[in-house]
């Protein structure tokens, strides 16, 4: 079965450092998201793209955070200067069709330090 | 507001009994919810889902059921294994922007053999 894959699983990084965080999503699928969950609290949606562009982020996504997808296949999140509280599992996930299921990848932990 | 934290509702159940998940959504506009299950350092799983024209739907030892009126879904799990110890997450797709998925805070089931 086809499946959304994340890498690296985990990443520690140096506060203000900037990391990319790497999805592969399920082939035939249109729509792509990045999600994060910090550590005991609920999934929270960051940011959708479809098309080429974000179509809605949440106010979480702010100018530090970009998405880009740069060939057929991979969707990557950028962090540019990651701060103590972006320490989280990173979520991406992708769907075909309109009301369809997204499919979400295992996740990236990220630990800032 | 949310609360936040690290305790979630936890259900346990005997092996081959059955499992009720209950949760409340919040946008009464909302017209289409999944059902997702998360182990332990993997991503959200996807279960069953359910539009909002339908009231119950079925699937493999799965039964999801919505009631609009008071905005409340369930997830029945028939002869719950050890295989289904997890946290279970509802969302429910916010039909605006590109369909950003809402979660609820999750509930943990434990299977006991």
């Amino acid at each position: 079965e086809p499946e959304v894959t994340q890498t690296p699983s985990h990443q520690v990084t140096q506060m203000g450092q900037e990391v990319i965080l790497r999805c592969v999503p399920i082939s035939n699928h249109l729509y792509f998201y990045w999600y994060r969950q910090i550590l005991g609290q609920k999934v929270e949606f960051l940011v959708s793209f479809y098309n080429n562009e974000i179509s809605e982020k949440s106010e979480i996504f702010d100018d530090q955070f970009s998405v880009e997808r740069p060939d057929g296949s991979n969707f990557t999140l950028k962090i540019r200067s990651t701060k103590l509280e972006d320490s989280a599992m990173y979520f991406c996930a992708s769907r075909g069709r309109e009301n369809q299921p997204q499919h979400f990848g295992d996740g990236t932990r990220l630990s800032i330090l | 507001g949310e609360s936040v934290g690290l305790h979630l509702p936890t259900l346990s159940v005997q092996e081959g009994d059955n499992s009720i998940i209950n949760c409340a959504y919040s946008n009464s506009a909302s017209d289409y919810f999944i059902w997702y299950k998360q182990e332990s350092g993997k991503g959200p799983q996807f279960i069953i889902d359910i539009r909002s024209n339908m009231d119950k739907r079925q699937g493999q030892r799965v039964t999801v059921l919505l009631n609009k009126t008071v905005k409340h879904l369930s997830l029945q799990i028939a002869a719950t294994q050890p295989g289904d110890s997890a946290v279970y997450f509802c969302a429910e797709n916010l039909h605006y922007g590109n369909n950003r998925l809402a979660f609820g805070k999750g509930n943990q089931v434990v299977v006991i053999p």
